[in-house]
This record gives structure tokens, C-alpha cells and sequence, in this order.
């Protein structure tokens, strides 16, 4: 069945550094959506990327769709302690179905 | 606007027991997914239901089965539980119009199988 994997599993950056976690799919994706998790939370919606080659910024993130719509990345500029949680992406895959990647945990140190 | 709301917050069953998970979408959402997400992993989807039927399903054996209401209210329920099916369970709402639209998530129903 489809896989969606991410790397790295775990990171630890000091705050202010910056944090790429990449994704990617064994399979062709519709769309790429991403979601961030706190500790004891549940998955909060970030963004969706639809077009092959998308680029899209929130502050300080930036979301990536990679050309072949395989993998995508996000990357944050600057880290603060508020960034800390699991970041997912999630591909579509069929009609309203999505495929959770593996997840890429950061912490940030002030 | 209510988000998603999810019902127990929490449940201890033991093995051989059945349960029954709650979810009501978000207002104006007619189509609800359910996925289990095991500690320290991602989601995984469980099956979907629109116009109170299954539209989709992962690959979960016949012990979880579910149900939707006219009102797009649904229901998870697991049978013969098993230690493994300690997981949060998680219910998301979407509105049936693009090929994947926006999942909302609710709070989730941590289970814990004794």
C-alpha cells in the first residue's frame, strides 16, 4: 500500500536555528496537506498544496510541493519554543482520504 | 461555531470488551474519517463515511465497524478489543465537495485496553 515517510524522525534545535522536515511518497499524491500536533493535542491543519512545483509561505514556514508530487518539505526560519510539536504531512489519496506520514518531532531549547 | 467534538475524552476497557467512540462534525460538514493514532506515530485511517455509509476503508479488520446519523453524527465501535487497539482515536470532518478537502480534527478519545 502507499507509504508516506518523513524525515528526520527527531529533532532538537536551539531557538532562533532553523528546521526542515521532508516527506515522501511511494506514490504520485493529489495534494500534500500538513498538520502540526502538540504534546497531548490532536493534528491542527496547517496548509494545502495542490500544484506540482508549489511553493507556499506562512511567516515564518515555508511549504514545498516537489515537481513529480512525491515529496514536499517545510521548512521554519528562526525557531521559537511555540514551534515545538510533531509536524505531519498527510497525501491524498483517493476521495477524502489521506495518508499520514511518519511524523517529524521538534523540540526547541530557549 | 462548534469545532469538531469527540465523546468520551477518555475510556479504560479490558481485553474481550466492546466500545463505542462518538463524533460530531464540525457545523456544516457532511462527511466524517476516522483514524487510530498509536503513541509516537501518525494517524492511520480507519474508514470514512458519507450519506450514513462507508465510503472508504483502511485496512482494519471487521471489529471496527461504524455508523453515521442523518444529522452526519457518527460512531466507532471496536469489538473483542484487543491490547493493541490502545491508541487515541481520532475523528475528522470534511465537507464533501473537492477531491480532499480540509480535515478538521477533534480532540480525540484516548483508549487504553487492560
Amino acid at each position: 500500500g502507499q507509504q508516506v515517510m518523513q524525515i528526520p524522525q527527531y529533532q532538537h534545535v536551539q531557538e532562533g536555528e532553523d528546521f526542515t522536515t521532508y516527506c515522501n511518497s511511494s506514490t504520485t499524491l493529489s495534494n500534500i496537506q500538513w498538520y502540526k500536533q502538540r504534546p497531548g493535542g490532536h493534528p491542527v491543519f496547517l496548509i494545502q498544496l495542490v500544484k506540482s512545483g508549489e511553493v507556499k509561505k506562512q511567516k515564518r514556514l515555508t511549504f514545498q510541493f516537489g515537481e513529480a508530487k512525491k515529496n514536499s518539505s517545510l521548512h521554519i526560519t528562526a525557531t521559537q519554543t511555540t514551534d515545538v510539536g510533531t509536524y505531519f504531512c498527510a497525501g491524498g489519496a483517493g476521495f477524502q482520504k489521506l495518508v499520514f506520514g511518519t511524523g517529524t518531532r521538534l523540540l526547541v531549547s530557549p | 461555531d462548534a469545532g469538531v467534538t469527540q465523546s468520551p475524552t477518555h475510556l479504560i476497557k479490558t481485553r474481550g470488551q466492546q466500545v463505542t467512540l462518538r463524533c460530531s462534525p464540525k457545523s456544516g460538514h457532511d462527511t466524517v474519517s476516522w483514524y487510530q493514532q498509536a503513541l509516537g506515530q501518525g494517524p492511520q485511517f480507519i474508514f470514512q463515511y458519507y450519506e450514513e455509509e462507508e465510503r472508504q476503508r483502511g485496512n482494519f479488520p471487521d471489529r471496527f465497524s461504524g455508523h453515521q446519523f442523518p444529522n452526519y453524527s457518527s460512531e466507532l465501535n471496536v469489538n473483542a478489543l484487543l491490547l493493541g487497539d490502545s491508541a487515541l482515536y481520532l475523528c475528522a470532518s470534511s465537507l464533501n465537495q473537492v477531491l480532499v478537502e480540509t480535515q478538521y480534527f477533534g480532540p480525540g478519545t484516548r483508549l487504553l485496553v487492560l
